[in-house]
């Protein structure tokens, strides 16, 4: 079985800061990587993905990540956010299940950033 | 319509109702997903359906019955529901079923009175 723990329900920042949103996990075998954003009232938006190759994936709205499997960490960065970043975001893990199986995606809990002005 | 969309937006409903929910996706996926978003609570997976047939029910209760015609379209049907069903309930798609990102509609916010 395979989990998600995202280190931090909620992340106060001033605008213009850096910010980081942790995520570890922890799976038997390899794994897909995801982070989403929640807009109030809305659906989940794709920010990234990692599937394979180059650790360090870049995403929508100037948003980072890097895969880390020796500490199963897969943090979630911004050099620089605006107001308009507030949002909860989600981390998920997917198994790369083979032949006729599936691999579930199983989310972590949630972080909510708040971008202050 | 691009993308995945969701009808109805927001449904009260009381516990004696008989409502469903709809979703299409426009993508060419081949998997859909039910998924319940509850308050301090992380998303729990109901249904999983690949090429219409139906791969995954996540210890779902029987008063959630899931429908897919066809790749394209994914019913939830409601019926003698609970307040605790309050929820958020968002569906997905994929091009392969768990594999590959999931692409998510708006959702559908369900009151249960």
């Amino acid at each position: 079985a395979q989990s998600v723990t995202q280190l931090d329900s909620q992340v106060p920042v001033f605008e213009e800061a850096p910010v980081e949103l942790r995520c570890n996990y922890s799976s038997s075998v390899s794994v897909y990587l995801f982070w989403y954003v929640q807009y109030p009232n809305q659906g989940l938006q794709l920010l990234l993905k990692y599937l394979s190759g180059s650790t360090l994936v870049k995403g929508i709205n100037g948003f980072e990540a890097e895969f880390n499997k020796s500490q199963t960490s897969f943090h979630l960065r911004k050099p620089s956010v605006h107001i308009s970043d507030t949002a909860e975001y989600f981390c998920a893990v997917s198994d790369q299940a083979g032949g006729t199986s599936y691999g579930k995606l199983t989310f972590g809990q949630g972080t909510i950033l708040t971008v202050h002005p | 319509e691009t993308g995945v969309t969701q009808t109805p937006r927001h449904l009260v409903m009381g516990m004696t109702n008989k409502k469903s929910l709809k979703c299409e996706q426009h993508l060419g996926h081949n998997a859909m997903y039910w998924y319940k978003q509850s308050a301090k609570k992380p998303l729990e997976l109901m249904f999983v359906y690949s090429l219409e047939e139906r791969v995954e029910n996540n210890s779902v209760p029987s008063r959630f019955s899931p429908e897919c015609p066809n790749s394209s379209h994914l019913f939830l049907h409601l019926h003698t529901l609970q307040p605790e069903d309050s929820a958020l309930y968002l569906c997905a798609s994929s091009r392969v079923a768990g594999r590959y990102e999931q692409y998510f509609g708006p959702g559908t916010r369900l009151t249960v009175t």
